[in-house]
């Protein structure tokens, strides 16, 4: 079957560097997602790598080593609005998507 | 342009009830995917829908159900509901069906229907 884990919670400081982490197991990948979802509201897309490397847009990065079924999610500059919960999403068999447990980020002054 | 709307946005249930819930995707969108999600659970996925046929189905009971119309708008419907049902219920919507020769797949979801099923 699919699987993705992520850790359930992050905390972390405003100004500082945080990553989240993402290790999945599955066949026919074909790319990995990124999502962001403050307390309610819903889930808005932050990025997509379907090649080894990092993607960097703005002060969020996302990286992925396909050969390590790793791929990770990289904020810089915390803010307090940061503060959400952060899902990874694998792409496999071309059009079939799966979705980790997510982790809450918790930002503190 | 609009986002993607879901109604109702908070509904109240008792066990063995049926729901209906409705889904309007952006405009020009013809793939709509619906997702379960619970605290500690993620998202999990239910099924995705293009030009009214079912492409993909999670594994969730034969209890839930849904359907595409010509229009894209789409419902899904829990019949004879249990305690367990009670979630937030996202539709998401796209371009082109979940991933497709574009590669990326990005969603835009709606702010979901609360079910609480007592």
């Amino acid at each position: 079957g699919q699987s993705l884990e992520q850790p359930s919670e992050v905390t972390a400081v405003e100004g500082a560097i945080v990553q989240i982490n993402c290790t999945y197991q599955t066949s026919g990948f074909y790319g990995l997602s990124w999502y962001q979802q403050h307390d309610g509201g819903a889930p808005t897309f932050l990025s997509y790598n379907a090649l080894d490397g990092l993607e960097e847009t703005g002060r969020f990065s996302s990286f992925l080593s396909r050969s390590d079924s790793y791929g990770y999610l990289l904020l810089q500059e915390l803010q307090m609005k940061d503060s959400a919960s952060y899902f990874c999403a694998v792409l496999y068999n071309t059009d079939k998507l799966i979705f980790g447990t997510g982790t809450r980020l918790q930002v503190f002054p | 342009k609009a986002g993607v709307t879901q109604t109702p946005r908070y509904l109240i249930k008792t066990r063995g009830q049926q729901v209906t819930l409705s889904c309007s995707p952006i405009s020009g969108h013809r793939s709509v995917s619906w997702y379960q999600q619970t605290p500690g659970q993620g998202l999990q996925f239910l099924f995705e829908y293009f030009s009214e046929t079912q492409r993909n189905k999670g594994n969730f009971p034969g209890r839930f159900s849904g359907r595409q119309f010509s229009n894209s708008r789409s419902e899904m419907n829990v019949s004879t509901l249990e305690l367990g049902d009670s979630a937030l219920y996202l539709c998401a919507s796209s371009y082109t069906v979940t991933g497709g020769a574009s590669g990326a797949n990005v969603l835009t979801f709606g702010a979901g229907s609360r079910l609480t099923v007592l």
